[in-house]
């Protein structure tokens, strides 16, 4: 079935650091591509999406692109902060048309030491 | 104003005993889920309704029983809890069910079975 593998945390950087998670995902149709951010305590909150193969999503400085020829999704900011430390997830839709349930990688947190 | 709102938000309780936990979305959306966050955070859909229809129902024990009175409210019932279901349980909403619309995801009901 269909399957989304994200690398193991915790990610630890210092304060203006390039940031990449890396997600790779398996699917047998044309999924659409999200990536999600917990807070302590919270639920999760739609970061970013994407619908088809090679577009960009981006959202707060977070961008993700679509790359079918290498099943990715990978998270990227140039520069993060201390209100960045979260834990990430990235998720994919089963096609449209279909029951909407997401499938979600394992979580990857992120630590942001000022 | 609480977009997505579950109750209780702690739920400490004894194994062999039943237990609810409510949701409910002010947002209008037509398909609400329940999700189920291990303690390695990994996420699990458990169901999905659509306007007040059981769209997904995943491998779940049948202890667990959802109800959907109408499309705001998604409650989930659990009977005779074991240890096992210690989890976080989240409740989320989407505005329909096509795979492209994002979830909106309540706080979160811790659940601890002692």
């Amino acid at each position: 079935g269909d399957s989304v593998t994200q690398m193991e945390g915790p990610v630890t950087l210092s304060e203006e650091a390039f940031l990449t998670i890396n997600c790779t995902y398996t699917a047998t149709g044309y999924p659409s591509l999200f990536w999600y951010v917990q807070y302590p305590g919270e639920g999760l909150q739609l970061l970013l999406k994407a619908t088809k193969a090679d577009d960009k999503g981006s959202n707060k400085g977070f961008e993700a692109t679509y790359r079918k020829e290498t099943t990715s999704f990978h998270l990227e900011k140039g520069s993060v902060q201390v209100s960045d430390s979260a834990v990430y997830f990235c998720a994919l839709s089963e096609p449209p048309g279909n029951t909407g349930k997401l499938i979600f990688g394992q979580g990857t947190t992120l630590q942001v030491k000022p | 104003d609480t977009a997505v709102s579950q109750t209780p938000k702690y739920l400490v309780t004894q194994m062999g005993n039943d237990k609810s936990i409510k949701c409910e979305q002010n947002l209008g959306h037509d398909t609400m889920y329940w999700y189920k966050q291990d303690s390695k955070k990994f996420l699990k859909i458990m169901f999905s309704y659509n306007n007040k229809e059981l769209i997904i129902n995943e491998t779940v024990p049948n202890r667990f029983s959802p109800k959907s009175p109408d499309k705001a409210h998604l409650n989930l019932h659990i009977n005779s809890l074991e240890l096992g279901d210690s989890a976080v349980y989240f409740c989320a909403s989407s505005q329909d069910q096509d795979g492209n619309s994002p979830l909106h995801f309540g706080n979160g009901t811790r659940l601890t079975v002692t």
